[in-house]
């Protein structure tokens, strides 16, 4: 069974600081993995995925995230944070064996001024 | 302007009336799908279709229906609704089913069921 797991309800961060939002997967097959992002009485947007090959993925307005296999993680990173990147993030996962989609909980990114 | 529509954008109804949301893609995407949003709990698959006529269940189809008539539509069906389906409702729809893309997402809909 797939899942997907985002240990963090809330990071903090300050404006500047580089930020990280977690993310963890688990598949029997290969991972088609996904960030998101959803702004206050939004739909979600898409940010960036990782399907194969190189493990640093860059994405829209500025972040990019590391698909790492032995730890099952795919980490979301920004060089330095603004403060209109607060938001709330999601990660997904799709098993490469499947059509279904699975979403994480979400991590609410507040950057502070 | 290639987007996803959803009516309506919020709905107020009672527990067993039948009710309908409407999802619309301007993008001629092969995938489509339905998720709700709901707090802590993040966004669950309700149903997803890889083209027209082909239709298969997400994580959370009880009471639930959906149908793929043509590939721009893909409405959701509440036959009976009932006060644990109040959530925030999306459809999604992405270029290609066997080549993974990045999702658009709906507006969303609000969806209270008294």
């Amino acid at each position: 069974a797939q899942s997907v797991a985002q240990p963090e309800d809330q990071v903090n961060v300050a404006e500047g600081n580089p930020l990280t939002v977690k993310c963890t997967y688990s598949v029997s097959g290969n991972p088609y993995l996904f960030w998101y992002v959803q702004y206050p009485n939004r739909g979600l947007q898409f940010l960036l995925k990782y399907i194969t090959g190189d493990n640093l993925v860059k994405g829209s307005y500025g972040f990019e995230a590391e698909f790492n296999k032995s730890q099952t993680s795919f980490h979301l990173k920004k060089p330095s944070a603004l403060v209109s990147d607060s938001a709330l993030y999601f990660c997904a996962v799709r098993d490469s064996g499947t059509y279904k989609y699975i979403f994480g909980t979400g991590t609410r990114l507040k950057v502070l001024a | 302007e290639a987007q996803v529509t959803q009516n309506p954008r919020y709905l107020i109804t009672v527990t067993g009336k039948k009710l309908t949301v409407t999802c619309s893609q301007n993008m001629n995407h092969e995938y489509m799908s339905w998720y709700r949003q709901d707090p802590g709990l993040g966004l669950r698959q309700i149903y997803y279709s890889m083209n027209v006529e082909v239709t298969d269940k997400g994580d959370v189809p009880e009471g639930y229906k959906v149908s793929r008539k043509e590939k721009r539509n893909f409405p959701l069906i509440l036959e009976s609704p009932s006060p644990n389906q109040t959530s925030l409702y999306f459809c999604a729809s992405n270029p290609g089913t066997s080549d993974p893309q990045g999702q658009y997402f709906g507006p969303g809909t609000r969806l209270t069921v008294l």
